[in-house]
């Protein structure tokens, strides 16, 4: 059973574009929810973080959303640059057990010059 | 964060042979975990690594295809054992420095079975 739902699949914008990258999530009590970013070749790479008493998080061009009674959450990339084009995982923790990551799907995202 | 080191980073394995994959990391860490991703595909979670004692498999996951050992703080290892080429898969260790610390990976072994 998948808790967490990611989408799009795959996403296409031009240098400058800001793609959103949507999460959802079934089980309540996940309490802490990071994004990775992967590039072919490489481990995931812990990007940005939050949880759910925090609505939003900004770190350099990388902004998280929450909404917590809708339980979804959302990746924006400010200014996206063609650096950015690489594969995002939403995934989310429940710390009450054993702290196991659960990963969405995954976002493949291409910054065209 | 912690430097995690993997090996091999890659292999190619006859059927029916075991590979054993090694994750060093460079401080002490308090979990390790090892996960499975298909090329293209999301991470599934095969075992949580235990310092001292058996790994917690997930399902679908077992011990007999899937030993682990975790003999100190900084080191684990995961045995494919009696591969098939439904292993072809990559394989990664990820650590987490405390029970309220973020998760970070390794780059993985790929891993292919002829």
């Amino acid at each position: 059973q998948q808790q967490v739902k990611q989408s799009p699949q795959s996403l296409i914008v031009q240098k400058g574009g800001i793609p959103i990258i949507n999460c959802a999530y079934e089980n309540t009590a996940f309490d802490y929810f990071p994004w990775y970013q992967q590039f072919p070749g490489k481990g995931p790479a812990l990007l940005i973080a939050i949880r759910p008493d925090v609505s939003e998080k900004k770190e350099g061009r990388f902004t998280i959303s929450f909404n917590k009674s809708a339980k979804q959450f959302s990746l924006h990339i400010m200014d996206s640059q063609p650096g950015d084009s690489a594969t995002y995982f939403c995934a989310a923790i429940n710390s009450g057990s054993a702290r196991q990551l659960t990963f969405g799907s995954g976002t493949q995202l291409t910054v065209l010059p | 964060s912690a430097v995690i080191s993997q090996k091999p980073s890659r292999d190619i394995c006859q059927r029916g042979t075991s590979l054993t994959i090694q994750c060093q990391v460079d401080s002490q860490v308090t979990m390790m975990f090892w996960y499975r991703q298909q090329p293209g595909q999301s991470l599934t979670l095969i075992a949580t690594a235990n310092q001292g004692s058996e790994a917690t498999y997930e399902s679908g996951f077992v011990i007999d295809k899937f030993p682990i050992s975790r003999p100190n703080l900084t080191f684990s290892t995961l045995t494919v054992s009696n591969m098939s080429p439904e292993d072809s898969s990559i394989y990664l260790c990820s650590v987490a420095t405390d029970y309220n610390q973020p998760q970070h990976f390794g780059d993985g072994t790929r891993l292919s079975i002829l």
